[in-house]
């Protein structure tokens, strides 16, 4: 199975600042991996695929990046919608698996 | 807009059963792989299971194989998971996803969830 480590658990900052999201997988996905936000009480929502791809309607703020084993999801202006946790995930191999989430906080 | 609405949930004993449905609306059903998340109280997604669009190939997640069999009725627009043999450890919300075309196995469309609880 492969694990998908996330990094930081919690990420405290201000609306308007950067936020950069780690996500670490156990083995080489090449560049299988999707990040999904997710507020509470609300069911996930897809925000990027196949490592950088903005899915459908997700503003221009939401940029991924990476290849093999390391990836990073950047917010690069926080909005107050923003605020949420974020999870990555593989799609490289059976099981498919997520990752721990990132917490995205108001500091 | 693609539209996902689970049902089914509810509480149930150890060793019981119970039987999902999500029930799709506004895009071509029949041609999309569907899949089953989970998330426990306060815990992270966990992937449960997933079917191909036909119905012809699935896949489950190690923690619910043999206990849990995913289908679709596609003349209904109608995905299922039926859970037996349950957990306490299943308890969780159980949402519904469409996977995006290829199949990618990412999940562009979700359901608002169905929540279990396995208790006594």
């Amino acid at each position: 199975e492969i694990v998908l480590t996330q990094s930081p658990a919690t990420l405290s900052l201000s609306p308007g600042e950067r936020a950069t999201l780690s996500c670490r997988a156990s083995q080489t996905i090449y560049n299988y991996l999707a990040w999904y936000q997710q507020k509470l009480g609300q069911a996930p929502r897809l925000l990027i695929y196949d490592t950088s791809n903005r899915a459908t309607g997700i503003p221009a703020r939401f940029s991924g990046s990476g290849a093999g084993t390391d990836f990073t999801l950047t917010i690069s202006s926080l909005e107050p919608e923003d605020f949420a946790v974020y999870y990555c995930q593989q799609r490289r191999d059976w099981p498919i698996t997520f990752g721990g989430g990132t917490k995205v906080e108001i500091k | 807009e693609v539209h996902l609405l689970e049902s089914g949930g509810g509480l149930v004993q150890p060793g019981g059963s119970l039987r999902l449905s999500c029930s799709a609306s506004n895009f071509n059903f029949r041609t999309y792989a569907m899949s089953w998340v989970r998330q426990a109280p306060g815990k992270g997604l966990e992937w449960v299971s997933s079917l191909t669009a036909g119905g012809e190939s699935t896949y489950y997640a190690d923690s619910v194989k043999g206990r849990f069999t995913i289908s679709r009725d596609n003349s209904k627009n109608t995905l299922y998971l039926q859970m037996n043999s349950l957990r306490a450890e299943d308890t969780a919300i159980y949402y519904c996803g469409k996977v995006m075309s290829g199949p990618t196995y990412y999940f562009d469309y979700w359901g608002q969830g169905t929540l279990v609880t396995v208790s006594s």
